[in-house]
C-alpha cells in the first residue's frame, strides 16, 4: 500500500516569501497530483506530473522519481495563497488516487 | 469549463434515513469518484465509476452504495445513515485514466 507523506504539517509564512511543500511516497506511480483547497471552497486541481518539473503563474512543481519524492514551490506568495494543499498519487493503470493528510499553508499580509 | 455539480452543499438527516447524494458532470467524463474528507484523515475514496452501469469498491465502501445509470451522473446511497458518516463528501471526475480529477463543490452532510 502506498503512504503518502506531507511536510510540514502547518506552515505560516510572510507575505512575498518563497515557500516550498514537500510530498514523500513509499511506492512507484504513475502520476503525482498536486491540489488546493481554499476554506469552504472546492478542490482545484494545480498539477499533474510523471516526471521533472512544471510552471503556472507562482507556482513550480517538481518531482523527483528515483527519491519518491515532489515538491510545490510558491513564488513572492501571497494572502490568497492560503489554503490546504493536497499531494495525491496514481500508482497503477487506473485512475484511483492515494492522498496525502494535506498541509494547511497560512500567508500574513 | 469542467462543471461537476452536487445535488446540495448541506444536508442534515437522521439516524437511519435513507440518504441520496447526486453528482453530475456536463463534459462526458468516463471516471467519476466519491470521497469523504474527515478532519486528520485527509480525502478517502468511497466508490468510483469507469463506465456507466460500473463501479468499483474504493478504500471505505462500507455502508455506502452507488448508482451510475447514466454517463453524467453518479449517486451515493447512505441505505441507513449512522452518525458517524457526518463528513463533507466530494464527487469527482476524469476523461479517462491517470487525467486530472475535477472535483465539485461538496455536501456536508451531518446525520443526528
Amino acid at each position: 500500500k502506498n503512504e503518502v507523506e506531507q511536510s510540514p504539517q502547518n506552515l505560516t509564512a510572510q507575505e512575498g516569501e518563497f515557500i516550498t511543500i514537500n510530498c514523500s511516497y513509499s511506492v512507484g506511480i504513475s502520476a503525482l497530483h498536486w491540489l488546493q483547497q481554499h476554506p469552504g471552497g472546492g478542490i482545484v486541481s494545480l498539477f499533474m506530473l510523471s516526471s521533472g518539473k512544471k510552471k503556472h503563474g507562482r507556482l513550480i512543481a517538481t518531482i523527483n522519481i528515483q527519491e519518491k519524492h515532489s515538491s510545490l514551490h510558491i513564488t513572492a506568495s501571497h494572502p490568497r495563497d492560503s489554503a490546504v494543499y493536497i499531494c495525491a498519487v496514481n500508482t497503477g493503470a487506473n485512475s484511483k488516487l492515494t492522498f496525502g493528510k494535506g498541509i494547511t499553508l497560512s500567508v500574513r499580509p | 469549463d469542467v462543471k461537476v455539480t452536487q445535488s446540495s452543499r448541506y444536508l442534515v438527516k437522521r439516524t437511519g434515513e435513507k440518504v441520496f447524494l447526486e453528482c453530475v458532470q456536463d463534459m462526458d467524463h468516463e471516471n467519476m469518484f466519491w470521497y469523504r474528507q474527515d478532519p486528520g484523515l485527509g480525502l478517502r475514496l468511497i466508490y468510483f465509476s469507469y463506465d456507466v452501469k460500473m463501479k468499483e469498491k474504493g478504500d471505505i465502501p462500507e455502508g455506502y452504495s452507488v448508482s451510475r445509470e447514466k454517463k453524467e451522473r453518479f449517486s451515493l446511497i447512505l441505505e441507513s445513515a449512522s452518525t458517524n458518516q457526518t463528513s463533507m463528501y466530494l464527487c469527482a471526475s476524469s476523461i479517462t485514466g491517470l487525467d486530472t480529477q475535477y472535483f465539485g463543490p461538496g455536501t456536508r452532510l451531518t446525520v443526528l
